[in-house]
């Protein structure tokens, strides 16, 4: 059984890089899906952030397609996050997440890490 | 982007009673080639991640009791709980993948 962990900083400040890391275990991250990113803010829905496949080809939100990174290291099985220029808005819970392999549903989620961003 | 609107945005239902929870998308997301719908339902519990349900509008996931059911087509779709649970207290969301950028709805909290 696939399980997915999110692991980086809790607080950041305005203006700096937040880098966050999903460890996956249980399944290999070249064995196919997709993979990706999914955040929460306070009170309000879930905003999909970006997504990567294996290989490396990646597709992000165009709301936040300048800000936004996500690359993957298939010998630590593992994929990453860097969202730049944060403000307070980017305050919110962040999911690691696997995609259905074809479609567009996510089907294993990581616990969730809390980020906060003030200075 | 395709809007997802959820009503209502909170529901309180008695034990053993059914639930129904809306789920409009701004554009169709059934898609002709296949005839499927392509929207998501999940369920999320208090501390923890969302937890897929459904997909493909009305496809349960292994393990997922049969009391939740999914509907509609199109533009508008509904989850039903038959027969309310004390765990099925949550924040559900619909989400569709018809079209990058995947977009969810702003969630209905369900109450006992």
């Amino acid at each position: 059984q696939v399980q997915l962990q999110e692991s980086g900083p809790g607080l950041v400040k305005p203006s700096e890089t937040l880098s966050l890391t999903c460890d996956v275990s249980g399944y290999s991250i070249s064995g196919g899906y997709y993979w990706g990113w999914i955040r929460q803010s306070p009170g309000k829905g879930l905003q999909w952030i970006g997504s990567i496949f294996h290989s490396g080809f990646t597709y992000y939100n165009p709301s936040l397609q300048s800000r936004v990174s996500i690359s993957i290291d298939t010998s630590k099985n593992q994929f990453s996050l860097k969202l730049t220029s944060l403000t307070a808005a980017d305050t919110a819970i962040y999911y690691c997440a696997r995609r259905s392999g074809t479609y567009g549903w996510f089907d294993s989620w990581g616990q969730g890490t809390l980020v906060t961003v003030s200075s | 982007d395709i809007v997802m609107t959820q009503s209502p945005e909170s529901l309180t239902v008695s034990l053993g009673e059914r639930a129904t929870i809306n789920c409009k998308s701004s554009q169709s997301v059934l898609f002709g080639a296949n005839n499927q719908n392509f929207l998501a339902w999940y369920q999320q519990k208090p501390g923890q991640p969302p937890k897929l349900l459904i997909y493909w509008a009305s496809t349960r996931v292994s393990g997922v009791p049969d009391r939740f059911s999914g509907g509609g087509s199109g533009t508008n779709f509904t989850l039903t709980i038959s027969s309310l649970q004390a765990e099925d207290v949550a924040l559900y969301h619909c989400q569709q993948y018809y079209r990058s950028p995947y977009t969810f709805g702003q969630g209905t909290n369900l109450e006992i």
